[in-house]
């Protein structure tokens, strides 16, 4: 069954340093989201994209984040410069469809930052 | 704005009990939808049923069970003879129509014992 896949599945990094999350969606896909889980806390929305450009973001994604297709089948999350709060888990997600109606979102297992 | 309250932060229980999780939403939206995802102990989210707001039909699918209700804002879950394989958090989340963007609520951990 195809999945979504991310890397790397743990990241520790030291604070102000820049990180970055890849994630390969299920090919056929052409919609692209990051999520993201602060531990024991609920799953949050931060970006989705299509067609090589963000078509929604929430207020968590200010400046130091950023996210690019760089080929044909990554899907990266960029960390300017971490902060302690960005430790959390991260969620790529993809789907085929961009309505509610028809595109089920696909998560991947998420990658886990740790910001010290 | 959207919301989605789980009030039920852990439920315990022994497993063959039936378990209801429940899920409250706001929206001022018309078209929107509904999910549940569970995440288990690995941490995947795993999705479990979608439902738009035009459907209020009940779904059942083997041990699980959805009860939408529109007039109270109302989308429960309900785990019949649980299993100790059911231990997880379940989200309970909520979209508009476009659906790029996912609300989740804070999450239910349900801990079946044997």
């Amino acid at each position: 069954e195809p999945e979504v896949t991310q890397t790397p599945s743990h990241q520790v990094t030291q604070m102000g340093q820049e990180v970055i999350l890849r994630c390969v969606p299920i090919s056929n896909h052409l919609y692209f989201y990051w999520y993201r889980q602060i531990l024991g806390q609920k799953v949050e929305f931060l970006v989705s994209f299509y067609n090589n450009e963000i078509s929604e973001k929430s207020e968590i994604f200010d400046d130091q984040f950023s996210v690019e297709r760089p080929d044909g089948s990554n899907f990266t999350l960029k960390i300017r410069s971490t902060k302690l709060e960005d430790s959390a888990m991260y969620f790529c997600a993809s789907s085929e469809y961009g309505d509610a109606n028809t595109g089920e979102l696909f998560f991947g297992e998420g990658s886990r930052l740790t910001v010290l | 704005a959207q919301k989605v309250t789980q009030a039920q932060t852990e439920i315990s229980v022994v497993e063959k009990e039936d378990v209801t999780l429940d899920c409250v939403y706001e929206t001022r939206d018309t078209t929107y939808y509904l999910f549940w995802y569970k995440q288990p102990p690995s941490g995947e989210l795993v999705f479990l049923i979608r439902r738009n707001s035009f459907d209020e039909q009940n779904e059942i699918s083997g041990r699980y069970s959805w009860n939408f209700q529109k007039s109270t804002s109302s989308f429960n879950f309900t785990i019949t003879a649980s299993q100790v394989v059911d231990s997880a958090v379940y989200f309970c989340a909520l979209s508009n129509q476009a659906g790029t963007a996912l609300i989740f609520g804070k999450g239910t951990t349900l801990s079946v014992s044997s």
